[in-house]
């Protein structure tokens, strides 16, 4: 499984458009980049997921160079509601469903 | 509809005792994970069951974990002779299938006193 590097924290404003951005080096062809959003005392939760290129859905946006060794969640206009910790965790879910999860980035949006 | 449910949320425990966390997934879901999450750190996975079969325990600390799910539905997780180390928030997650989307539960924050 390749490991992810991530920034620990980072801050924002109300409105804001935010990029976190994941750097996996070592991603396998398998794998798949996947990301979840983690609020205090609750379980993470899935946001997005892709492979190549760019994937949108109704709360993100997630960015992936052609050479798969990084990627960046984008998220719109950001709220105080976004405030919590994101997770980039990389691997071939049809290999092993065992996710790898790093330290994760907080983020914090402020008023 | 209901998602994953844990129980208790929160437990004290003296360190020797032995405690049993309880998971409901979701109703149908195949596949249940648990996991450890330390203060401050990502969640590490303990052990993987599709329905009542355990796959993978790698990720279990000790011999004083173990956890079950004998029908294939609800799991428990046990810990015997609790330590201070084992403090933690212990999550579980199920899937639908072999793969995909991992639903969460809120976890169950043990704290080893």
């Amino acid at each position: 499984l390749a490991k992810t590097t991530q920034p620990i924290s980072m801050d924002s404003y109300e409105g804001q458009e935010v990029n976190i951005t994941c750097s996996h080096n070592n991603i396998a062809t398998n794998d798949y980049i996947t990301w979840y959003q983690q609020f205090p005392s609750q379980g993470p939760r899935f946001i997005i997921q892709g492979y190549k290129t760019k994937v949108t859905n109704e709360v993100a946006s997630l960015f992936i160079p052609a050479d798969r060794k990084s990627s960046t969640l984008s998220l719109p206009r950001v709220s105080l509601s976004d405030t919590a910790v994101y997770y980039c965790l990389v691997g071939d879910w049809g290999a092993t469903n065992k996710l790898i999860f790093g330290t994760g980035t907080l983020l914090a949006v402020q008023p | 509809g209901a998602g994953v449910s844990q129980s208790p949320r929160y437990k004290v425990a003296k360190r020797g005792q032995d405690v049993a966390l309880r998971c409901d997934p979701i109703s149908g879901h195949v596949s249940l994970f648990w996991y450890q999450q330390a203060l401050g750190q990502g969640p590490e996975f303990l052990t993987y069951f599709q329905n009542e079969a355990q796959l993978d325990k790698s990720g279990l600390p000790s011999d004083r974990f173990f956890a079950e799910r004998p029908e294939g539905s609800v799991s428990t997780l046990k810990i015997q002779r609790t330590q201070q180390e084992d403090s933690a928030v212990y999550l579980c997650a199920s899937i639908k299938a072999g793969q995909g989307e991992q639903y969460f539960g809120p976890g169950t924050r043990l704290t080893v006193t």
